[in-house]
C-alpha cells in the first residue's frame, strides 16, 4: 500500500532556532514529491517541489532533500520565525496518465514557533 | 485573483439535513478534487473531476456526491449528513497535465462542517 508517514507529529521550537521535519514514502513508482505548508486555518500551500533527479532545493529559509534511493525527503527550516508556525505537509505524486487518484498525503508536522 | 474560492466557510447540519457545498476556481484548471481532513489524519480524497463532465470515486467517497456540470465548479453533496462527516472540507485544482510542474494543487481556505 502506497504510504507517506512523516515524523514527528509536533515539535515546539524556539525562535531563530532551525529544525528539520522527516518524510518516508513507501510510493512506487514515484513522480515527485511536494512539501505543502497549512497555516491555521487555511488551505496548503505548495513550498517545493522534488522530482526524482533532484537531491536538494532550497525556497528562502527552506530547504528540502530527497533520497530517492531510501524513499526519505526532509525540510529544514533555518532561523526560525514565528510565521513559521504551522502544519507542514509531505506529498507523493505518482505517475500516470490520470493521476489525480495517485496524490498521496502525510498526515503532516504541527510545528509551533515560541518567542 | 481569488483562486478556489469555496462556500460556505462555516455550517453546523442536524443529522440527516443534506447540503451542498460549492467549490469555484477562476485558474482554468482542468483537475478538480474535494477532500476532507480530520485530526491527525491526512487528507483524504473523497472524490475528483479530470473535466468538464466527469467525476470519479477518491478514497471515502461514501455519504458524497459530486458534480462538474461547469469547468470551474465543483460541487459536493451530502444527501442525508451524519456525526461522522465532521470534519474540515478542502477543494483544490490543479492544471492536470503531465508535466511535474502541472501537479501543484492550490487549495481553497476550506469549509468546517459540524453533524449534529
Amino acid at each position: 500500500k502506497n504510504q507517506v508517514e512523516q515524523s514527528p507529529q509536533s515539535l515546539i521550537i524556539l525562535e531563530g532556532k532551525n529544525c528539520t521535519l522527516q518524510c518516508n514514502y513507501t510510493v512506487s513508482p514515484f513522480s515527485n514529491l511536494r512539501w505543502y505548508k497549512q497555516d491555521t486555518g487555511r488551505g496548503p500551500v505548495s513550498l517545493t517541489i522534488m522530482t526524482f533527479s533532484e537531491n536538494t532545493k532550497s525556497n528562502g529559509r527552506y530547504t528540502a532533500t530527497l533520497d530517492a534511493d531510501t524513499k526519505q525527503s526532509s525540510l529544514h527550516i533555518t532561523a526560525s520565525q514565528l510565521s513559521d508556525s504551522a502544519s507542514y505537509i509531505c506529498v507523493v505524486h505518482a505517475p500516470g496518465y490520470s493521476s489525480a487518484s495517485k496524490i498521496i498525503f502525510g498526515s503532516g508536522t504541527r510545528l509551533s514557533i515560541r518567542p | 485573483n481569488a483562486g478556489v474560492t469555496q462556500t460556505p466557510k462555516f455550517r453546523v447540519l442536524k443529522t440527516g439535513q443534506s447540503m451542498t457545498l460549492l467549490c469555484a476556481q477562476d485558474m482554468n484548471h482542468e483537475y478538480m478534487y474535494w477532500y476532507r481532513q480530520d485530526p491527525g489524519m491526512g487528507l483524504r480524497l473523497i472524490h475528483y473531476s479530470v473535466g468538464e463532465g466527469t467525476t470519479a470515486k477518491g478514497e471515502v467517497p461514501d455519504g458524497y456526491n459530486v458534480s462538474r456540470l461547469k469547468k470551474q465548479n465543483f460541487l459536493l453533496g451530502l444527501e442525508s449528513a451524519a456525526p461522522s462527516q465532521t470534519s474540515v472540507y478542502f477543494c483544490a485544482s490543479s492544471y492536470g497535465g503531465l508535466k511535474v510542474v502541472d501537479t501543484e494543487a492550490f487549495f481553497g481556505q476550506g469549509t468546517r462542517l459540524t453533524v449534529v
